[in-house]
């Protein structure tokens, strides 16, 4: 499967903390990126990285991309409740098509 | 915002009843999208679109049919319901391939029993 994994599944912290969330792939990738689902709603774009970019930030938001590991990651830091909702990534492989991976659900307490 | 529309947002139906969803953008994006979303399977595709009449089959396909007869207008068909086909379907554009951002409607919670 050309998805691979993200980690951890879940995730729960204190406000003020960072989180970080990993996503993994198996095929060369044209680019990644991240979505937030807050429950019940659709998914919302965060951060794109192109497969010749190694970082990018948006706010408190930051991705990398390492293609020799074939992982990206997204940081976010001074978490807030606000923060909490479900986290994808999503890969395209230079097709029409973006694959989504299982997410990780992030929980933070006030 | 980007403008896509899903309706209906729920629907309970029976097993062996042909179901239609429809998704509508004011956006005037080429490519269209349907997805499914289960517990444990994260967002599957089912099929695309590239253009009016132009469709494609995705991960999950099998069960479903699309039409796009406008450029605003993409409907998903399950041909003869099933309760696997319980799920939350979303509607994604995009006006690049998957170059571009998706832009996501809000769902349809459609139940088969």
């Amino acid at each position: 499967s050309q998805q691979g994994e993200e980690d951890p599944q879940a995730l729960s912290i204190q406000e003020g903390e960072n989180a970080t969330m990993n996503c993994s792939y198996k095929t060369s990738i044209n680019n990644l990126q991240w979505y937030r689902q807050n429950s019940g709603r659709g998914l919302v774009h965060l951060i794109l990285i192109r497969s010749n970019e190694r970082e990018k930030h948006s706010g408190r938001l930051r991705v990398t991309l390492d293609t020799s590991k074939k992982s990206s990651s997204l940081l976010i830091t001074a978490s807030r409740a606000a923060d909490t909702a479900s986290y994808f990534c999503a890969k395209s492989f230079n097709t029409d098509k973006l694959i989504f991976g299982t997410g990780t659900r992030l929980q933070v307490f006030p | 915002d980007a403008g896509i529309t899903q309706s209906p947002r729920h629907k309970v139906t029976e097993t062996g009843t042909p179901v239609t969803l429809r998704c509508h953008q004011t956006e005037n994006h080429r490519y269209m999208y349907w997805y499914r979303q289960d517990p444990g399977h994260g967002l599957r595709l089912i099929h695309y679109s590239y253009g009016v009449k132009d469709t494609d089959k995705g991960e999950v396909s099998d069960g479903y049919s699309v039409s796009r007869s406008k450029t605003e207008d993409f409907l998903l068909t399950l041909e003869s319901a099933t309760s696997s086909q319980t799920s939350v379907y979303f509607c994604a554009i995009s006006d690049d391939r998957s170059r571009s951002p998706l832009h996501f409607g809000n769902g349809t919670r459609l139940t088969v029993t």
